[in-house]
């Protein structure tokens, strides 16, 4: 089946840095790529969708200054969190549509983020 | 806007039970649901995809169904094994844009 991975699977960084994750669809095209946020013991939360060539519509509540979304091709949307606070410390799970078979999505293994 | 309930909130139940876990959605207009399993700290397991033109769908131990008029979905599972501890997301998506999720079900099986 399609194949949508994470990078970096962990990370843990220091308050105030910012930290860049990538999502990349391996052997498909996305043109619409989600980002979930999950905290400890809640279920998931999208925090924003990207698609391609386009700005990211951001949910209610997500500050789309702080969470920066560069979605430049069809298989690779990025999330940087800027100026990260320990309140950020969370697992952020991309998925990804194949334009193909608008109706599957594929979601990432996750990356789990530190602040410290 | 759509909201998803799951219900129970957490499970514990003998090796070899069988067992139903629910998940109920405030909008019925939706284009289909699928239900994730996750295991602490990863990510998730695709289990199984109902169409909203399906009533169920069956993979292994695993039955799905689903009635979009009342706006329900169960997830049973036959002959539950300690390996299917995990927790299990019920999510509908809303005509092709985000999946919505519910808060899941934290399932327990003791040997």
């Amino acid at each position: 089946g399609a194949v949508v991975s994470q990078h970096p699977s962990r990370v843990i960084c220091k308050s105030g840095t910012s930290v860049k994750i990538e999502c990349r669809s391996l052997d498909f095209q996305a043109t619409t790529m989600f980002w979930y946020r999950q905290f400890p013991k809640q279920s998931l939360m999208l925090m924003a969708t990207s698609n391609e060539g386009s700005k990211a519509t951001y949910e209610q509540g997500v500050e789309k200054d702080k969470f920066l979304i560069n979605h430049a091709s069809l298989t690779l949307s990025t999330l940087t969190v800027t100026s990260a606070h320990p309140e950020d410390s969370s697992f952020y799970i991309c998925s990804a549509r194949d334009r193909r078979v608008p109706d599957t999505q594929y979601f990432g293994p996750g990356t789990r983020l530190t602040v410290l | 806007k759509q909201e998803v309930t799951q219900i129970p909130a957490a499970l514990s139940v003998p090796e070899g039970e069988n067992l139903v876990l629910n998940c109920s959605f405030t909008d019925s207009a939706i284009y289909n649901l699928q239900w994730f399993r996750q295991d602490p700290g990863k990510g998730l397991t695709s289990l199984l995809l109902i169409q909203s033109s399906q009533r169920e769908q069956t993979s292994g131990r695993l039955n799905a169904s689903l009635d979009k008029s009342s706006g329900r979905s169960t997830l049973y599972i036959a002959a539950s094994q300690p390996g299917d501890s995990a927790t299990y997301l019920c999510a509908v998506d809303n005509y092709g844009q985000n999946f919505v999720f519910g808060p899941g079900t934290r399932l327990s099986v003791l040997p």
